[in-house]
């Protein structure tokens, strides 16, 4: 069965540095992983996704998320963050094989303080 | 905008009654999802259909049912209401054969409160 952790509830960062949200996964082979991101009132926003190939991938608005298969994870990072970053943010998985629906963490909301 | 339509945005019900949430996919998708989300449960995947067919099944409840009509659109449909259904519910669609690497794309969702 897949699942997803993402451990902190909630991260700080002050503008201009860099941030990290965190991201570990289980599934049965390898995974597809997602990461969204969520603004108030707004449906979840695609960011950016591993597939295969290279470990460090990078999406939109300057975010890119590091696929560490030893470790299980997928932690999303941005080497200098903005106040409208600030928003909650989602790693899913889904697995290559069977059927395709996200299985998503619990979401980790940014605060970004300016 | 994702292009992912959904309708109404906000629904305001009683306990015991039915209503129906209504997702439009982006053009050209084939494959709809509904989600789920509450404060308590997260954000949990109930069904998915592909070009009118249904492909998985998640944590839907039996008085939940779903439908994907020729045009791709897909109404989600929840019958004896109880307060504990008050969420948003989510309709994501993805392209080609809703191959699982590719994303899926959210709609604004449709807000339930159950009075």
């Amino acid at each position: 069965a897949q699942s997803v952790a993402q451990p902190e509830d909630q991260v700080n960062v002050a503008e201009g540095n860099p941030l990290t949200v965190k991201c570990t996964y289980s599934v049965s082979g390898n995974p597809y992983l997602f990461w969204y991101v969520q603004y108030p009132n707004r449906g979840l926003q695609f960011l950016l996704k591993y597939i295969t190939g290279d470990n460090l991938v990078k999406g939109s608005y300057g975010f890119e998320a590091e696929f560490n298969k030893s470790q299980t994870s997928f932690h999303l990072k941005k080497p200098s963050a903005l106040v409208s970053d600030s928003a909650l943010y989602f790693c899913a998985v889904s697995a290559q094989t069977g059927a395709n629906n996200l299985f998503f963490g619990t979401g980790t909301r940014l605060t970004v303080i300016p | 905008d994702s292009g992912v339509t959904q309708t109404p945005k906000h629904l305001i019900t009683a306990t015991g009654q039915r209503v129906t949430l209504r997702c439009s996919p982006r053009s050209g998708d084939l494959s709809v999802y509904w989600y789920q989300q509450s404060l308590d449960q997260g954000l949990q995947f109930l069904i998915q259909y592909y070009n009118g067919e249904e492909r998985a099944k998640g944590n839907i409840l039996e008085r939940f049912s779903a439908q994907q009509f020729p045009d791709l659109h897909s109404e989600l449909n929840l019958s004896s209401l109880e307060l504990g259904d008050s969420a948003l519910y989510f309709c994501a669609s993805s392209p080609g054969q809703g191959r699982s690497n590719q994303p899926q794309h959210f709609g604004d969702g449709t807000r339930l409160s159950i009075l």
